[in-house]
This record gives structure tokens, C-alpha cells and sequence, in this order.
């Protein structure tokens, strides 16, 4: 059974880093054609991706946030973690992470977590 | 960028057929496979995955749903229609990164 769960801080202030963590269980990331990516959705609005981490470490970027954002992996304690550098109240929304199945779509994804940048 | 252009709203009558349409900026299809893919996202909820590869039902989805379409355009079907699928449908592309999203369409009741 695939879960995962997306951990982060809440609240932060415009200029620090923000630092998000999906804890999964269900799958191996370092199996073939696996990855775990990161989406958002501000409040009443649509979904926006934000970066993929693949099986072999490949990494896919938003080019619109890439110069922000650093994916990276914990194989051996199951986690995959984003950080968003400088963030700003655009970046107010909800955080999901999700299983990236071969073909890069996402078929089970975290409950997602609410992260709000304000001062 | 491509680009996934959906339509914001569609209503529908319970028991009736629901279409709901992406069309994308370019091809997203590789020979016979069709890298869009379509999620069912309901108020307070995670998205949920009910089509991949444009026609491919996913797990635990019930058959009322099915895609269809290729290169450009893509369609998801609902028929018929239940009370239970009041919710915003988003189409996702992954032909090429980054891997977008369509606006979303939300669906209502006539």
C-alpha cells in the first residue's frame, strides 16, 4: 500500500527558505521508473508542479521557480524533501508530494500540508 | 512551456453525459503513446488519478469515466453522471518537462 505525507512548518516570514519533507512507505525510490514529486495550489486556484526527483537521482525543475528550488532524497529512511529559497506571499498554498509512476504522472498522492508566508 | 487549455466550468444534469476537454499548445503524444493524464480533485481533498495515458482507467476508478484523444486534444468522459462527482477535473501532460497542469474545469449540477 502506497501512502505518503507531506511535513512543513506552517508559517514563515517573506525572504526565508522554506523546507518541506514527504515521508512515503509502499514503494522503493530506487526502483526503475519511480519518483516522488512536489505540486501546489494556492487557495481556490489551480495546481502548479514544482519538480520531480527520479529512481537514478534524475531531477526534473519548473524553470519558472528552478533558480528557488533544490529536490533531493533519503533513500534509505524514505524521504524526499524540497526547498524553496527567498519565498514571498505567492508561495502561500497547499504542498502536496505524490508517487511519480513511469511516464511521469502521479498516481497516489499526500494529503498535502498548508504552508502560509507572511509577516 | 505546453500549455493545457480547459474550459473553467461545465454543468450538467444528473444522469446525463459529462465531456470535459483539454487541448494542449503542442503534441504530447510519443508514436502510439499519449503522455495526458487526468485527476478528479474534490473541495479539501488531494487530487485523485482517474485517467493516465489519455485512455487507461486508474485503479479503483469506477467505469463511468473514460479518455480518449491523441496529439492535441483529449477528452474525459463521465456518463453518466452521479452527485458524487461534483468536483474539479485537471489535465497533466508529461510529454515534455515541465510537467503541466490544465487550469481545471469544475463541474456542476444543472
Amino acid at each position: 500500500q502506497v501512502t505518503l505525507k507531506e511535513s512543513g512548518p506552517g508559517i514563515l516570514q517573506p525572504s526565508q527558505t522554506l523546507s518541506l519533507t514527504c515521508s512515503f512507505s509502499g514503494f522503493l525510490l530506487s526502483a526503475s521508473s519511480v519518483g516522488v514529486g512536489w505540486i501546489r495550489q494556492p487557495s481556490g486556484k489551480g495546481l502548479e508542479w514544482l519538480a520531480t526527483i527520479g529512481w537514478e537521482d534524475v531531477k526534473h525543475y519548473n524553470p519558472s521557480l528552478k533558480s528557488r528550488l533544490t529536490i533531493s532524497k533519503d533513500t534509505s529512511n524514505n524521504q524526499v524533501f524540497l526547498k524553496i529559497t527567498s519565498v514571498d506571499t505567492a508561495d502561500t498554498g497547499t504542498y502536496y508530494c505524490a508517487h511519480s509512476a513511469p511516464y511521469w504522472y502521479f498516481d497516489f498522492w499526500g494529503p498535502g500540508t498548508m504552508v502560509t508566508v507572511s509577516s | 512551456d505546453i500549455v493545457l487549455t480547459q474550459s473553467p466550468v461545465l454543468a450538467v444534469s444528473l444522469g446525463q453525459r459529462a465531456t470535459i476537454s483539454c487541448r494542449a499548445s503542442q503534441s504530447v503524444s510519443i508514436s502510439s503513446i499519449n503522455l495526458m493524464h487526468w485527476y478528479q480533485q474534490k473541495p479539501g481533498q488531494q487530487p485523485k488519478l482517474l485517467i493516465y495515458r489519455a485512455s487507461n482507467l486508474a485503479s479503483g476508478i469506477p467505469a463511468r469515466f473514460s479518455g480518449s484523444g491523441s496529439g492535441t486534444d483529449f477528452t474525459l468522459t463521465i456518463d453518466p453522471v452521479q452527485a458524487d462527482d461534483i468536483a474539479a477535473y485537471y489535465c497533466q501532460q508529461s510529454r515534455e518537462s515541465p510537467f503541466t497542469f490544465g487550469s481545471g474545469t469544475k463541474l456542476e449540477i444543472k
